[in-house]
């Protein structure tokens, strides 16, 4: 099976603009979560996404918005781009059996200037 | 709420040496735990994963971890380190039934020829 695909894998966008990222899991699975990682926050959840509506939310603030598809793709929007946005998005997929295992992709990484 | 703690953000083992990667996690309910890989500019790879079955967990690249409930741990072990073991190891929890993975802060992992 093919794994978790992510694009683009690298961006550069300036402040204020927005960044729509896109994520495409692994055949047959229907959850699809989203999560930052900064080398100040380390890995954090965005939020996570079951049969198109979203299940799960972290604590970030709504300019981070994101939709799933019925082919279980998924987006992820940042409106507003702030410096501080800069990160590698991760994004993953998994099964529902409820373990929380959970296949990653290679990431977008997004540079904000 | 549930939370990892990794002890040593930085630990430096000679080649052919025992590597001991130390994870101690609190939750209130029986976690899944797991043990992610994360080499440069990649995304993560599951190395292992506990899901209340054996409490001896063997992984890939021969990387195995104990669940200790007297200690609330999940110490990732592997006998012999190898060149291609070096890189970022992060332990996580999750919520039985729930797919939001809660992620220590990572240990960089060092090998010396």
């Amino acid at each position: 099976k093919a794994g978790v695909t992510q694009t683009p894998r690298y961006l550069i966008k300036t402040r204020g603009q927005q960044v729509t990222l896109s994520c495409s899991p692994i055949s047959g699975h229907r959850s699809v979560s989203w999560y930052q990682q900064t080398p100040g926050q380390g890995l954090q959840f965005l939020f996570e996404y079951f049969s198109e509506t979203q299940r799960n939310k972290g604590n970030f603030p709504g300019r981070f918005s994101g939709r799933q598809f019925s082919n279980s793709r998924s987006e992820m929007n940042v409106s507003t781009l702030e410096l501080g946005d800069s990160a590698l998005y991760l994004c993953a997929s998994g099964t529902t059996g409820g373990t929380g295992t959970q296949y990653f992709g290679p990431g977008t990484r997004l540079l904000v200037l | 709420a549930q939370s990892v703690t990794q002890l040593g953000s930085h630990v430096s083992v000679s080649e052919g040496a025992l590597v001991l990667l130390r994870c101690n996690y609190s939750s209130s309910v029986p976690p899944y735990l797991f043990w992610y890989v994360q080499y440069p500019n990649q995304g993560l790879q599951l190395l292992l994963k506990y899901t209340s079955a054996a409490t001896l967990v063997k992984g890939i690249n021969g990387f195995e971890a104990e669940f200790k409930k007297s200690e609330t741990s999940f110490h990732l072990t592997k006998p012999s380190a190898h060149m291609s073991d070096a890189a970022e190891y992060f332990c996580a929890v999750s919520d039985s039934g729930n797919e939001k993975l809660t992620f220590g802060t990572g240990t960089r992992l060092t090998i010396i020829p």
